[in-house]
């Protein structure tokens, strides 16, 4: 069963549409980051959270933008989405160094 | 400029012998190295770790090594069985922070 939950799994959108993608864990961590990956490439990070009120930004440049005003909600919000968006969004959360736990991922796509 | 380079985007092997995916590195401050193993549309699953004070660590199946010397960083899966066909990540972090920078992963295809 997973801690980690992302939501929707899949969407489809249209261009300049402003869109939500949902994170939420439960098991209590302080840490939650959002990757991007394309098909073929490596995770790239994207946004990270160490606590609530606390984001900052990851090693890849993005549009997108995130929130944490609660220790278990991260979500990360496009406010024009565009093709060059079409990915996938994972969601990870950590409470100790040992390793992130990931969400199934949400797959968008821009047309 | 990849930090954290997996150069064999896929790997076959046949039921029962042994997977060997290596994983390199250049950040000399990397001490924490995790694998993780993904299958399509889901999200990456924790496999197995290791700190730089070691230079092996094993669980069931499967066996992280690491060379710091090299850099390098292999997995061995043994036996290998054909559910464990799936992208395999290898990710590595510094001290002192809490973000990991992953490779482009490896796929695996375990042939029955």
């Amino acid at each position: 069963e997973a801690d980690i939950y992302q939501t929707p799994r899949y969407l489809v959108i249209g261009t300049g549409k402003k869109i939500t993608l949902e994170c939420s864990q439960t098991m209590g961590h302080d840490k939650m980051y959002w990757y991007q990956q394309d098909p073929g490439m490596e995770l790239h990070l994207i946004h990270y959270s160490y606590g609530v009120n606390s984001t900052e930004k990851g090693d890849l440049s993005s549009e997108s933008t995130v929130s944490r005003i609660r220790t278990e909600h991260f979500p990360l919000t496009l406010e024009s989405a565009r093709p060059s968006h079409t990915s996938q969004y994972l969601c990870a959360s950590s409470g100790y160094r040992g390793g992130y736990t990931f969400g199934s991922g949400t797959r968008l796509t821009v047309v | 400029d990849q930090q954290v380079k997996q150069n064999s985007p896929s790997l076959s092997v046949q039921e029962g012998r042994i997977s060997i995916l290596n994983c390199d590195y250049t950040n000399s401050m990397f001490d924490y190295f995790l694998w993780y193993k993904k299958y399509p549309a889901e999200g990456p699953t924790f496999l197995i770790s290791i700190s730089s004070i070691k230079d092996k660590n094993e669980d069931g199946r499967f066996t992280v090594f690491l060379n710091k010397s090299a850099k390098h960083l292999s997995l061995h899966i043994v036996p290998s069985q054909p559910g464990d066909s799936a992208v395999y990540f290898c990710a590595a972090s510094a001290s002192g922070t809490y973000k990991y920078i992953f490779g482009t992963g490896t796929r695996l295809k375990v042939l029955a």
